[in-house]
């Protein structure tokens, strides 16, 4: 089965660095996203990751990516108070038909 | 800014009411999706739709209808619904259904309140 779970809260002060955490079961998966959902909003797509790859960076992200257990991360360098969100990983399996899986959220608290 | 369009933003309805809701994505997109989130939960998907056809229907009741006009376009019709039918609805795209890492761009979506 697909389970893709993540801690329920974090707090950070403002300035520092978040690590938001992700653990999957499915080793079939090609892709990993994350998406960030504010209140009363959508999700966003921040990034996503080839599961061939262990590192991505964009800007004040970084993504990390152990295959062999199966635990994805989300590094936020320099955390703002606009950052405060909650966070979702999301692994997909290619085929017919590209389904998302999510993981519980994380909401990320940012004190300034 | 989201690139997918929902509308309303919100919607308050009785269970005895028929309304729709919007979606609507200028990325030619051949894929469109609807979600149903419930509070402090990840969303769940409810139907997929692929160049048009319906392709997947996650066992949804049928007072909620889906329906796609054209490619740009994704509605949701919706009667007689239940109280626990209240939630945020995405409405959501991609390139392709099937195609490799190819995210889902999601709109803002309708927080809709049952009475």
């Amino acid at each position: 089965g697909e389970d893709v779970e993540q801690s329920l809260f974090l707090s950070v002060r403002e300035g520092d660095s978040s690590v938001i955490n992700c653990t999957y079961t499915d080793s079939s998966s090609t892709y990993l996203y994350w998406y960030k959902q504010e209140p009363g909003a959508g999700l966003q797509l921040l990034t996503y990751i080839f599961s061939n790859m262990d590192m991505k960076q964009d800007q004040r992200l970084t993504v990390l990516l152990n295959k062999k257990d199966k635990h994805l991360s989300l590094r936020i360098a320099d955390t703002q108070t606009g950052d405060s969100a909650i966070y979702f990983c999301a692994e997909s399996i290619s085929g017919g038909y590209q389904k998302v899986t999510f993981g519980t959220g994380t909401k990320l608290q940012v004190i300034p | 800014d989201t690139e997918v369009t929902q509308t309303p933003k919100h919607l308050v309805m009785g269970m005895t009411n028929k309304k729709s809701l919007k979606c609507e994505q200028h990325m030619g997109h051949r894929a469109m999706y609807w979600y149903k989130q419930k509070a402090k939960k990840p969303p769940e998907l409810m139907f997929v739709y692929s160049y048009e056809k319906l392709s997947i229907n996650e066992s949804v009741p049928s007072r909620f209808s889906p329906e796609c006009p054209n490619s740009s376009l994704l509605n949701l019709h919706l009667h007689a619904l239940q109280p626990e039918d209240s939630a945020l609805y995405l409405c959501a795209s991609s390139q392709e259904a099937g195609g490799m890492g190819q995210p889902q761009h999601f709109g803002d979506g309708t927080r809709l309140s049952i009475l």
